[in-house]
C-alpha cells in the first residue's frame, strides 16, 4: 500500500459547525503532516507529527486541532471556521528516520476541498 | 529573500521540446531536494528527488543539483501536453519539514 487516504474529498460546513478531516496511511511512515493550500499558492505547512507526537505547529489558529491517534491515522478537527479557511487541505506522510532526514520526500493524499459558508 | 524561489511562469514550450525548470534556495545547509508535479485541483505528486551534486535521470526527467550555486533544476525531455502542470520545488534541511517554492506553471502546446 503506497497511498495516503483522505476523507472526505469535499466538505461544506457552516461557521458554527464542528467537523473532522481524516487521513490514513499504511506505509509505516512515522511522520505525518497537515498542509493548507489556497488556489495558485504552494502548500503551507500547518502541523507535523513525528512518532505520534506533535513536533511542529506553525502558529495555526486554535479553531484547527490536530490529533494523531496512532501511527497510521491523523485527524484535523475543525470548529468555528471562517470563510477564509476555505482551501484544499492536504495530508502527507514521510519515512522519518528520527534524525529528521527525509529520504523520499512526502507522499500526499488527494486532499479535502473545504468550503466554509 | 525567500527560502525557495521559482519563476512562477507560465513557461510555454512546444510539444517535443525540452522544458527547463529552475529553483534556487537560500539555506546552504539544505540536504534534500524534491520536485513535485501538481495538476490543477489535485494534490502534489513526487516526481524526482536528489541529494548529491550532479544529475539524476528518471525516464524523461532529469534533476540537476549544484549545491555551490544553491541551484536545483528539472529538465523534461520530449515534453507532452500531459506535462502541463505546476511544478513545485521543495527543499529539506535535516528536519521533518519541507519548504516549498511557489511553483512554476508549465504549458506544453501541441
Amino acid at each position: 500500500d503506497t497511498e495516503v487516504t483522505q476523507t472526505p474529498k469535499h466538505l461544506v460546513m457552516g461557521m458554527t459547525n464542528k467537523k473532522s478531516l481524516k487521513c490514513e496511511q499504511h506505509m509505516g511512515h512515522r511522520a505525518m503532516y497537515w498542509y493548507k493550500q489556497k488556489a495558485k499558492k504552494p502548500p503551507e505547512l500547518m502541523f507535523v507529527y513525528s512518532y505520534e507526537k506533535l513536533s511542529i505547529n506553525e502558529s495555526v489558529p486554535s479553531r484547527f486541532s490536530p490529533e494523531c491517534p496512532n501511527s497510521s491515522l491523523l485527524n484535523l478537527h475543525l470548529h468555528a471556521l471562517q470563510p477564509e479557511d476555505s482551501a484544499l487541505y492536504l495530508c502527507a506522510s514521510s519515512l522519518s528516520l528520527g534524525t529528521g532526514t527525509l529520504q523520499d520526500g512526502y507522499t500526499f493524499g488527494s486532499g479535502t476541498r473545504l468550503t466554509v459558508v | 529573500q525567500k527560502e525557495v524561489e521559482q519563476n512562477s511562469g507560465p513557461l510555454s514550450v512546444p510539444e517535443g521540446a525540452i522544458a527547463s525548470l529552475n529553483c534556487t534556495y537560500s539555506d546552504r545547509g539544505s540536504q534534500s531536494f524534491f520536485w513535485y508535479r501538481q495538476y490543477s485541483g489535485k494534490s502534489p505528486e513526487l516526481i524526482m528527488s536528489i541529494y548529491s551534486n550532479g544529475d539524476k535521470e528518471d525516464g524523461r526527467f532529469t534533476a540537476q543539483l549544484n549545491k555551490a550555486s544553491q541551484y536545483v533544476s528539472l529538465l523534461i525531455r520530449d515534453s507532452q501536453p500531459s506535462d502541463s502542470a505546476t511544478y513545485l520545488c521543495a527543499v529539506n534541511k535535516n528536519t521533518d519539514k519541507l519548504i516549498f517554492g511557489t511553483g512554476t506553471r508549465l504549458q506544453v502546446f501541441p
